[in-house]
């Protein structure tokens, strides 16, 4: 069974970089045919898909965050991180990692983290 | 804005049947998944591709797709199918770019 599991800091100051870690358990992040994204959701609002990479490095990012966002993994630790950067308020959301299926006319995340609060503020 | 277009929100009786419908253009080309988010929780994967559901998924639960509409439909819904449920996709200029409608909360009566 593959558990994802969210870490960084909770806090945030305005204009400086979000960063957080998703680690990858009971699976290597490196089998299948799986990409390996993240999504967000502000409090009381829908889901934002941020991005997403796969194990060769490639990534494609929401195009209303692709100039802050950046998506990197790492194989042999069985991570993939996201960093935001100048954020402000309105990126205060629970953060998701999330393992993606991506074939020719299907598009579903399978396992997710249980998410992780990020608020910005001084 | 969504490119995925899904009602606010929709009630049913129990033991009723109830659809909820998710629209983009995306879906001509793209099965929609659809995802169950009780509050506090992450998001649960209930139905994806055709018509498939993960293991541990009630049969209940299915999937449909005609045109650009995509279908969650609940046979017999229970009061802990009572949660906001979101559909997803690739979107439409094939770029490999996901979206989310923006929801549906449903309530059981």
């Amino acid at each position: 069974q593959v558990q994802l599991q969210e870490s960084g800091p909770g806090l945030v100051k305005p204009s400086q970089t979000l960063s957080l870690t998703c680690t990858v358990s009971g699976g290597s992040i490196s089998s299948g045919s799986y990409y390996w994204s993240w999504i967000r959701q502000p409090a009381g609002k829908g889901l934002e898909w941020i991005g997403r990479i796969y194990t060769s490095g490639s990534t494609n990012y929401n195009p209303s965050l692709k100039s802050r966002v950046t998506i990197s993994v790492d194989t042999s630790k069985n991570q993939f991180s996201l960093k935001l950067s100048s954020v402000t308020a309105a990126d205060t959301a629970v953060y998701y990692c999330a393992r993606l299926y991506s074939g020719y006319d299907e598009y579903y995340f399978d396992y997710w983290g249980q998410g992780t609060l990020v608020t910005v503020s001084s | 804005s969504s490119e995925l277009t899904q009602d606010p929100a929709v009630s049913v009786a129990l033991g009723q049947t109830v659809r909820i419908t998710c629209q983009g253009d995306s879906l001509r080309s793209y099965y929609a998944s659809w995802y169950q988010q009780k509050p506090g929780q992450a998001p649960v994967l209930v139905i994806y591709g055709k018509n498939n559901r993960p293991s541990g998924i009630p049969d209940r639960f299915s999937g449909s797709s005609s045109g650009n509409t995509a279908s969650l439909t609940i046979t017999g819904a229970q009061a802990e199918d009572e949660a906001d449920y979101y559909c997803n996709s690739r979107d439409s200029s094939g770029n490999h770019l996901g979206v989310f409608g923006g929801g549906t909360k449903l309530t059981v009566l």
